[in-house]
């Protein structure tokens, strides 16, 4: 399986953009990089993933580099409801056996302060 | 639409007894995850399911732990007996294709398990 690394925390203020790296310098060219962020007493909920080019969504957007070894997951306003774990996965599902399984790591536990 | 939906959202057991716990995942979703939960780790799969077949079970402690999915929908994870360490979130997801990597998953709220 293949592995990202996180930093174990981070801190953000309030209304300030945050940005969030991952490592993956293993990453194949099928992997697809995925971001999850699990709320205290919640299940994982899904952000925003992406194979080769940045991505916008509603909730955030995703950098990735031109090599696809590293990527940041950007959160444009932080607001205390972002507080969570973060999850960088690669998720492969090309070629036989393989079987689109989430493999979570650590995570990144974001704190947001007022 | 729907979530995922898991029961019981809580439960408490005494060692060597046994549970189960249930899962209903999104209408037309044919890939069922199991993760186990362990207080400040992150989840950890246990079994994947594409319909009613499995797709690994690599991860799954297959002389206590047991789970199925008949028919290719709702989903059942059995532990007996429970030991100490089984204290965790078990949490059920779902997808609508193994096979696309862009296809995201959706998780249910959990079953916290305690074992007393």
């Amino acid at each position: 399986d293949a592995k990202t690394t996180q930093p174990n925390s981070m801190e953000s203020n309030e209304e300030e953009p945050v940005h969030l790296p991952c490592n993956h310098s293993t990453i194949s060219g099928t992997d697809y990089i995925h971001w999850y962020r699990q709320l205290p007493s919640q299940g994982p909920e899904y952000v925003i993933h992406g194979l080769t080019s940045n991505v916008n969504n509603r909730m955030a957007s995703l950098a990735i580099a031109e090599d696809r070894k590293s990527s940041t997951l950007i959160l444009h306003r932080a607001t205390l409801r972002d507080a969570a774990v973060y999850y960088c996965i690669l998720r492969d599902v090309a070629g036989s056996g393989n079987t689109g399984k989430l493999i979570f790591g650590q995570g990144t536990t974001l704190q947001v302060k007022p | 639409e729907a979530g995922v939906a898991q029961s019981p959202r809580y439960k408490i057991i005494e060692k060597r007894q046994s549970v189960a716990f249930w899962c209903n995942p999104i209408s037309g979703h044919a890939t069922l995850y199991w993760y186990q939960q362990i207080l400040g780790q992150g989840p950890k799969l246990l079994i994947q399911f594409q319909n009613n077949g499995v797709v690994d079970d690599s991860q799954l402690p297959k002389d206590r732990f047991s789970a199925e999915r008949l028919k290719g929908v709702d989903s059942t994870l059995k532990i007996q007996p429970a030991k100490l360490e089984d204290s965790a979130v078990y949490l059920c997801a779902s997808s609508s294709s193994r096979r696309r990597g862009d296809t995201e998953a959706f998780f249910g709220q959990g079953t916290r398990l305690t074992v007393v």
